[in-house]
């Protein structure tokens, strides 16, 4: 079973930030945290992952608390392309990577 | 920017054939893995694969299933004896060294058992 918790769905408006929110309580010492994404079933897209600190890149941004039970993904502008199903999971790496149903996040124009 | 591949893209087989996904990952990626997608369900891992060696597999990965590197570009998965059940997406993907743990996916294979 997926070691995270998604809302099952969202919804944003095009060119507002879109923020997906994760559970992972139960998370360990070496296990990241990875953001995924699938537009109806293209193999899942990396998007971002971290440990401790929060990161950026060119598609979005991670914000981890600090006691590392949860996380949240940042889309700074969405678009109508990011309408996808998100998933959070974490993994020490290397490892298989455990997919739950995700959060299906919709962008309305 | 370097991406995983796959071949084909779809097939279609009758239920007891034989059948070879095929994979390309990224060429200096040294770890592999498949994973599954029945329609409407989760990504399912099924194996990883590094060093010619399997690393890690779940328990959908049993003796119908194998997974070879041929050469030094290609990472296959056969499934031997096909059933019904096995009509899904079939996902390759690569992650490199220390560092480079990330897993890329590839566009997956759509395989219909008939």
């Amino acid at each position: 079973d997926a070691k995270t918790t998604q809302p099952p769905s969202m919804d944003c408006a095009e060119g507002r930030a879109a923020n997906l929110p994760c559970n992972h309580s139960t998370i360990s010492g070496n296990e990241y945290v990875y953001w995924y994404r699938q537009i109806h079933s293209q193999g899942p897209q990396y998007i971002i992952h971290g440990l401790k600190n929060n990161e950026t890149n060119e598609m979005a941004s991670l914000i981890i608390t600090e006691d590392r039970k949860s996380s949240t993904l940042i889309l700074p502008h969405a678009t109508l392309r990011d309408t996808a199903v998100y998933y959070c999971i974490v993994c020490p790496g290397r490892r298989a990577l455990t997919f739950g149903s995700g959060t299906r996040l919709q962008v309305q124009p | 920017e370097p991406e995983v591949t796959q071949t084909p893209s779809h097939q279609v087989t009758q239920m007891g054939q034989e059948v070879i996904l095929r994979c390309v990952p990224i060429s200096n990626h040294l770890y592999f893995y498949w994973y599954r997608q029945i329609l409407g369900q989760k990504v399912e891992f099924l194996v990883s694969f590094y060093n010619n060696e399997i690393s890690e597999k779940s328990e959908i990965f049993d003796d119908q299933f194998s997974v070879e590197r041929p050469d030094g570009s290609n990472f296959t998965l056969k499934i031997r004896s096909t059933k019904l059940e096995d009509s899904a997406m079939y996902f390759c993907a690569s992650s490199g060294l220390a560092g480079e743990e990330t897993q890329y996916f590839g566009p997956g294979t759509r395989l219909l058992v008939l």
